[in-house]
């Protein structure tokens, strides 16, 4: 079974700061790899996904990740945080058999300082 | 097109009553999912269903029920509250179980005393 872990409970930078949001994941086969933002009271919004190919995606909002196999990493990375940014993100790993599971990690929080 | 909407917002229960959290998407999804949201264990899997008729269970059923009549609806049925399922509850759909986009739902606030 798969699994996944963020290393980062809460996270705070300045806005203007780059940002790097740490995910590892455990899974026997090919993973599809996830990021999910959450606004305070808000769902989960899809940022940026990853089934194969070029290993750094491009997401919405200005976010990228980048897929490295030998590390079991899809850590996820902004080169300059908006205050907008402040949420909770989470990473989630889908298995390969028609991905009608997901697995989540437990989340960062990040925090923008004026 | 609304997404996935999700009601009540929020709720407040006593140990032992029973009480439904509604779920609806009207993007024609056949694949439908509930997700409960705990602190520091990120989303898990309760219950889900591939199509009207089908539902399965996910990685923590026990204390719920769900049924799936049509593909719009997705109810999640608590038939005893207890004060474990106090929990933020997450409705999901996506076009079918091959597709690996899901939309989530606003959430469900739940408090069990």
């Amino acid at each position: 079974a798969q699994s996944v872990t963020q290393p980062d409970i809460h996270i705070t930078v300045s806005e203007g700061a780059s940002l790097e949001l740490r995910c590892n994941y455990s899974y026997g086969a090919t993973p599809y790899l996830f990021w999910y933002v959450q606004s305070p009271g808000q769902g989960l919004q899809l940022l940026l996904k990853y089934f194969s190919g070029d290993t750094l995606v491009q997401g919405i909002k200005g976010f990228e990740a980048e897929f490295k196999r030998s590390q079991s990493s899809f850590n996820l990375r902004k080169p300059s945080v908006h205050w907008s940014d402040a949420a909770e993100y989470f990473c989630a790993v889908g298995s390969d058999n028609y991905g009608q599971n997901f697995v989540f990690g437990p989340g960062t929080r990040l925090s923008v300082l004026p | 097109n609304a997404g996935v909407t999700q009601t009540p917002k929020f709720q407040v229960l006593k140990t032992g009553q029973s009480m439904t959290l509604q779920c609806a998407q009207d993007m024609n999804h056949e694949y439908m999912s509930w997700y409960r949201q705990d602190p520091g264990m990120g989303l898990r899997l309760i219950h889900y269903s591939v199509g009207a008729g089908i539902t399965d269970q996910g990685e923590v059923p026990n204390g719920y029920n769900v049924s799936r009549s049509t593909t719009e609806d997705f109810p999640l049925r608590l038939l005893s509250a207890a004060p474990s399922q106090t929990s933020v509850y997450f409705c999901a759909s996506k076009e079918d179980f091959l597709t690996d986009t899901q939309y989530f739902g606003p959430g469900t606030r739940l408090t069990v005393l």
